[in-house]
């Protein structure tokens, strides 16, 4: 069956620090993998966007990579900050599959001063 | 740039009813698609909408029903509602790949 799973427990660690968070996928052949950060209450923000072709990609403090042979993308938060705190959740894109995302259970992430 | 809106942000039914959900895109945007987001199903695909075409459709039954307008809003009706059908409905405009959220409508299903 297709999963796309996500760290279910919660991340907490400590200002400062470097966050990584996991999402695998099973029996997808995405096209693209995203990620978007969720605030209690609101609609997810997008953050990054990787192709099936790119290895990783980054944007200020925050780096993720997709590794197509582990079938997993990583999502890192450098420097992180009591404000990181929040839901992050990654979504692929089934090829041939336009906009339809396909999403993550998400990881809430939590960082104490 | 406005963002999306969502109309109304909360609303309350009985089973049985129906219910009409409304999403204005950004600006120029002609992709709009619905997600229903709940705490045991997380977030899932609904339908999308680009030029007034259903372009995709995920795994719900018929009583969810959407469509678009020549000016990209789009709407989203739910029929015979059920007890399940409690979620927040999420919709998301974009241009290319990424998207753009709205804050969603709250439907509490009584």
């Amino acid at each position: 069956s297709q999963k796309i799973e996500q760290n279910s427990e919660a991340l907490n660690i400590q200002e400062g620090k470097t966050a990584t968070l996991t999402c695998n996928y099973t029996n997808y052949s995405p096209a693209y993998l995203q990620w978007y950060r969720q605030d209690p209450g609101r609609g997810p923000v997008f953050l990054l966007l990787i192709r099936e072709n790119e290895k990783e990609k980054r944007k200020e403090r925050l780096k993720v990579t997709f590794d197509t042979t582990l079938k997993q993308s990583l999502f890192h938060i450098t420097a992180s900050q009591p404000a990181d705190s929040a839901t992050y959740l990654c979504a692929l894109v089934h090829s041939g599959g336009y906009n339809k995302l396909i999403f993550g259970a998400g990881t809430r992430l939590a960082v104490h001063p | 740039k406005a963002g999306v809106t969502q109309t109304p942000r909360y609303l309350i039914k009985t089973r049985g009813q129906q219910v009409t959900l409304s999403c204005s895109p950004i600006s120029g945007h002609r992709s709009v698609s619905w997600y229903q987001q709940t705490p045991g199903q997380g977030l899932q695909f609904l339908f999308e909408y680009f030029s007034e075409t259903q372009r995709n459709k995920g795994n719900f039954p018929g009583r969810f029903s959407g469509r678009q307008f020549s000016n990209s809003r789009s709407e989203m009706n739910v029929s015979t509602l059920e007890l399940g059908d409690s979620a927040l409905y999420l919709c998301a405009s974009s241009l290319e790949h990424e998207q753009f959220f709205g804050p969603g409508t709250r439907l509490t299903v009584l």
